[in-house]
């Protein structure tokens, strides 16, 4: 079983909207990453963080924002998303992030809708 | 950068027989290997990874070859069974960082 924890793991939202991802992770990771998912497709790297400090923005658009509140916790604010954004998201952790092979743990993922 | 190619896209097995996914990469600096296995509705599983300085790795029914002079890593499952039904994704980490080029996916059915 999974130890990355995602909240929700369903949400349907509108474009208008503000809503946030939830991420926790209790395995000592210092380094925590959101990859967005589409069907049929590999997970697509969006953010890393490493020791709570942004390391890695993949270009990402502004209506996505994320958040490392502590070494546990990863958010993801989503605010005015496009139909196009509807996507499965992932949080993810490892060991660390400049290292050799560190291993990527996957949460399940929230399923977003946007209409 | 690197580049990970993954054959074949679909995969069609009868229980009991074998499986076998392959994936080759570009950058030779890649090495580390893992393997992730992706349910419906689920997120990627790690099942089995391996590093440059390892040739073979096994655990149990699934075990993973890598050839560095080729540049190709296969993921072998051995007595599929049903529940072995799933997308299989591999991919490769460069030495310097932890960026995973992953590769395209592979939609295994194991047929009872």
């Amino acid at each position: 079983d999974t130890e990355v924890t995602q909240t929700p793991k369903h949400l349907v939202m509108g474009m208008t909207n503000k809503k946030s991802l939830k991420c926790e992770q209790h395995m000592g990771h210092r380094a925590m990453y959101w990859y967005k998912q589409k069907a049929k497709k590999p997970p697509e790297l969006m953010f890393v963080y490493s020791y709570e400090k942004l390391s890695i923005n993949e270009s990402v658009p502004s209506r996505f924002s994320p958040e490392c509140p502590n070494s546990s916790l990863l958010n993801l604010h989503l605010h005015a998303l496009q139909p196009e954004d509807s996507a499965l998201y992932l949080c993810a952790s490892s060991q660390g992030w400049q290292g050799i092979g560190n291993t990527i743990y996957f949460g399940e993922g929230s399923w977003l809708t946007v209409v | 950068g690197e580049n990970v190619e993954q054959h074949p896209s679909t995969l069609s097995v009868q229980e009991g027989d074998s499986a076998v996914i392959k994936c080759t990469y570009s950058d030779s600096a890649s090495n580390y290997f893992p393997w992730y296995k992706q349910e419906l509705g689920k997120g990627p599983q790690l099942i089995i990874d391996i590093r440059s300085n390892v040739g073979e790795k096994k655990d149990q029914r699934i075990a993973v070859t890598l050839n560095k002079t080729a540049k190709h890593f296969s993921l072998h499952i051995t007595e599929t069974q049903p529940e072995d039904s799933a997308v299989y994704f591999c991919a490769a980490s460069i030495r310097t960082g932890n960026q995973f080029y992953f590769g395209t996916g592979t939609s295994l059915t194991v047929i009872p």
